[in-house]
């Protein structure tokens, strides 16, 4: 069975500072993963994906990560933060199964202080 | 460019009536479709999928059902809601047929059960 579990439900950061989301995964087959934002009241947007390719990947709005098969993670982090950061983002997972279903990680709040 | 669009943005229902949220997608043919709620402050839980026309599978026993009557759109109903339906409904594609897919989300209907 497939898994994927975000290590911390709340994350708070100052503006100018380093962000860092951390995922890891459980599966038995290579996954495709992704990172999607989600702002109050809001669909869920794609952040980034990974897909086999290159290990680091970049999404939008200065986010990345990086894809680690050894510690099964898949940590999304940015730079420096920005007040519009805030919001909640999960960290997703996708086999080759029946209608892409996906697992959902529980989420993290991101705050961030001015 | 493919475009989600749900309806309506929020709905508030008392207890015992009927429900009907609309989801359609455009530019694409055949897509994954998929149900989801999110309660307050939690992850998402997928309600139902659909590979096709009239072809839709439930993920948890409720008191909710599916359709899906043409291509392109996804109803989620119910006859006689419940307090516990409260939540916030998002409704998502991804493209058949192709594994590792990220899906892709409407933004969403903020239902209230009084």
């Amino acid at each position: 069975a497939q898994s994927v579990t975000q290590l911390d439900s709340h994350v708070s950061v100052s503006e100018g500072t380093p962000v860092l989301l951390r995922c890891n995964y459980s599966s038995s087959y290579s996954p495709s993963l992704f990172w999607y934002v989600q702002h109050p009241n809001k669909g869920l947007q794609l952040l980034l994906k990974y897909t086999s390719a290159a290990t680091l990947v970049k999404g939008i709005n200065g986010f990345e990560a990086e894809f680690k098969k050894s510690e099964t993670s898949f940590h999304l982090t940015k730079p420096s933060a920005h007040m519009s950061d805030a919001a909640e983002y999960f960290c997703v997972v996708s086999f080759n199964t029946n209608a892409g279903k996906s697992t959902f990680g529980d989420g993290t709040t991101l705050t961030v202080k001015p | 460019s493919q475009t989600i669009h749900q309806w309506p943005a929020t709905l508030v229902q008392p207890v015992g009536s009927p429900l009907s949220l609309e989801c359609t997608v455009e530019g694409t043919s055949n897509p994954n479709l998929y149900w989801y709620r999110q309660a307050a402050g939690r992850g998402l839980q997928l309600l139902f999928y659909s590979v096709g026309i009239g072809q839709i599978s439930s993920e948890v026993p409720q008191n909710l059902s599916a359709s899906r009557p043409q291509d392109r759109q996804f109803i989620l109903s119910s006859k006689k809601l419940l307090l516990s339906d409260s939540g916030f409904y998002l409704c998502a594609w991804s493209p058949p047929d192709r594994a590792y897919q990220p899906q892709h989300f409407g933004d969403g209907t903020r239902l209230s059960i009084l």
